[in-house]
This record gives C-alpha cells, structure tokens and sequence, in this order.
C-alpha cells in the first residue's frame, strides 16, 4: 500500500518532442505527489509537486497531470531538450506513514539531440 | 533558498574504520533531516528520519549500531558509518525539510562511500 509505481524504466525522446512519465499510487491518504530530477552523481532536486486538490500544474516546460479517481499522476516535458537527459523520479507522502517520502523507481530520460 | 550541503562529497575508506558524513542545511533550519542509501541505477532507500535532538527513526532492515545518526543542530545532522566493509560502499544522500513547509524535502548532493 505504500508502493509508487513508476512507469517507463527508461524512456528515449527526441529533442524537441515530449517526454512522459507515469506513476501510479495505492495509499489514498497520500497527499503530496514531487517529483524529482537526478543527474548522475548529484543528489535529487525537487522539480515539481501538486497536492490532489488540483488536477494539473505547469511550471515552465514541466505539468504535473493529477487523477485523483484513478490513483494516478505524470509528470510531461514539454519540447524536451538535451539537457533535461537524466532520471526522474516521482514520489509521494503524507498519510499514515507521515511526512516519510516514497519514491518511485525512477525512469531515465535521454534526449537525442 | 533551501540549499543543504554534505561534507565531504566522496571518501575512501579501508574496512574496518568508520566514517563521518555531515549533513547540513545552509539558509534554513530543519527539524527533521533524513538519510538515504542510492545503489547504481536505482531508487533511493531511506534509511533513517532524523530529528533535531532527539533520537533518529530507523527503517526495518538498517542497523541503527552501524549508521550511526546524530542530529544536533537545526541546520547539522551526521552519520558515522562505524566498522565499514565493501558492502557499504554506496551514494549516501541526506535531505532536510523546511520546517516551515512540512512535505517539502530539499536534498544534498550526497556522498560518495567507497571501501576498500
């Protein structure tokens, strides 16, 4: 019930194109869903996060889209560069299990120039 | 704003001896701060939450002996791997959250461990 599970493995995307990624939660008390970027060797930054009160939110190039029924939420890249080439994780916390953070397996993004 | 630094960003060690990584948060304080393990490829692996004071909350399966936490400040919290061996040899990254703003965690560039 505390699992994230994150969807693809990896993922290949042409520059210029968009990159999703999905997540899928089982715990409902859940109620705050980040996501993160990691570059190899460096620790995760926070990227974006939504709280299920709303259904989608764009920061930049970055939406997070948010179904709250179906227990799911994606994190999209819109015109995805090279740049943005690394491993993303999604994450969610709050519930029973309290500020604790559960990641995702994480989906490494590369972006063909 | 929200940065946390980790010290030193990596280490080599011969097994048997222990080592110290420090954890800190730079323009902000932090009540909890939480340690993590990252194996090559894959997910982070929280090992223990940690608050400012008090004792640190270990995860089932992680030796509370071996990982020692220390969290004695509000912006500084270490862990001591005590006795290290080869199998510990991994990416240890903290993370801090603002207290201000409870679910929000910002993480440092982590540790790199190897023994030898």
């Amino acid at each position: 019930q505390q699992q994230v599970k994150q969807s693809p493995q990896s993922l290949i995307v042409q520059k210029g194109g968009i990159s999703i990624i999905n997540c899928a939660y089982e715990n409902t008390a859940f109620d705050y869903f980040p996501w993160y970027q990691q570059f190899p060797g460096k620790g995760p930054a926070l990227l974006i996060a939504i709280r299920p009160d709303v259904s989608e939110k764009k920061e930049g190039r970055f939406t997070i889209s948010f179904n709250k029924s179906a227990k799911q939420f994606s994190l999209h890249i819109m015109d995805s560069q090279p740049g943005d080439s690394a491993t993303y994780f999604c994450a969610a916390s709050g519930g029973t299990g309290g500020f604790k953070t559960i990641f995702g397996a994480g989906t490494r993004l590369f972006v063909k120039a | 704003g929200a940065v946390v630094s980790q010290h030193p960003s990596w280490v080599i060690c011969k097994s048997g001896t222990s080592v110290k990584i420090e954890c800190r948060s730079l323009d902000f304080q932090a009540t909890t701060m939480f340690w993590y393990r990252q194996f090559p490829k894959q997910s982070l692996m929280l090992m223990a939450t940690s608050n400012e004071g008090s004792k640190a909350t270990y995860e089932q399966g992680v030796e509370k002996d071996k990982f020692l936490i220390n969290h004695a400040s509000l912006t500084l919290s270490t862990l001591t791997v005590t006795s290290a061996h080869p199998e510990d040899s991994s990416f240890y990254i903290c993370s801090a959250r603002v207290t201000s703003r409870l679910y929000e965690q910002y993480f440092g560039p982590g540790t790199r461990l190897t023994v030898t």
